[in-house]
């Protein structure tokens, strides 16, 4: 079956840096995305690598190795903004968005 | 980038009555719209997929006589919840993508339906 883990819910402090991992399994493969979703607000659009490595984005990066069907978002110098869920999410191979349920993140001051 | 409107942003109604939703993407040509539902603290769930022009395709589960999807052209859906009851209150969201398959959806801000 298709299937996104991540992470429930993380925890980091402002200013540091913080790791989201997500695993997938997909029939077949068309990209990675990273979404970020504030309460009660649609998601926004982060991150889309289809390719093995690491994309920067200023403060945000996404990484993805489709061999081991991993990818993660690095958030660096983390904001009391950055507070959201993350959702990571697959693209199959009839590019339909396969959705985790995405990761709490709390920054705390 | 890309802009997606929604409208309303929020309404109220009675049980009982239809609820239209628009969707707009301003800046591009939305050949695909998605509309998404999403319950509290839970991910979106996809209902159905529209292509302009043609009918659309609804999830498993959804119901397409209660949930019409219109996509009439290609910056414009509309999804109307026929005879809402209190289990469809939910924040339905769209979303739209140009062209490719493989390209970005990009979101509508979001209608919260509640329906009392």
């Amino acid at each position: 079956g298709q299937n996104i883990d991540q992470p429930t819910e993380m925890t980091a402090t402002e200013g540091a840096i913080v790791q989201i991992n997500c695993t997938y399994q997909t029939s077949g493969f068309n990209g990675l995305f990273w979404y970020q979703q504030h309460a009660g607000e649609a998601p926004t659009f982060l991150s889309y690598n289809v390719l093995d490595g690491l994309e920067e984005k200023g403060r945000f990066s996404s990484f993805l190795s489709r061999s081991k069907g991993y990818s993660y978002l690095l958030l660096k110098e983390l904001q009391m903004k950055d507070s959201a869920s993350y959702l990571c999410v697959s693209m199959d191979s009839n590019y339909q968005l396969i959705w985790g349920a995405g990761t709490k993140l709390i920054i705390k001051p | 980038g890309a802009v997606v409107s929604q409208h309303p942003s929020r309404v109220i109604c009675k049980s009982g009555t239809s609820v239209k939703i628009e969707c707009r993407s301003l800046d591009f040509q939305a050949t695909t719209m998605f509309w998404y539902r999403q319950f509290p603290k839970q991910s979106l769930m996809l209902m159905a997929t529209s292509n302009e022009g043609s009918k659309a395709t609804y999830e498993q589960g959804v119901e397409k006589d209660k949930f019409l999807i219109n996509h009439a052209s290609l910056t414009l859906s509309t999804l109307t919840v026929t005879s809402a009851h209190p289990e469809d209150s939910s924040f339905y969201i769209c979303s739209a993508r140009s062209g490719r398959a493989q390209e970005t959806q990009y979101f509508g801000p979001g209608t919260r339906l509640l329906v009392l």
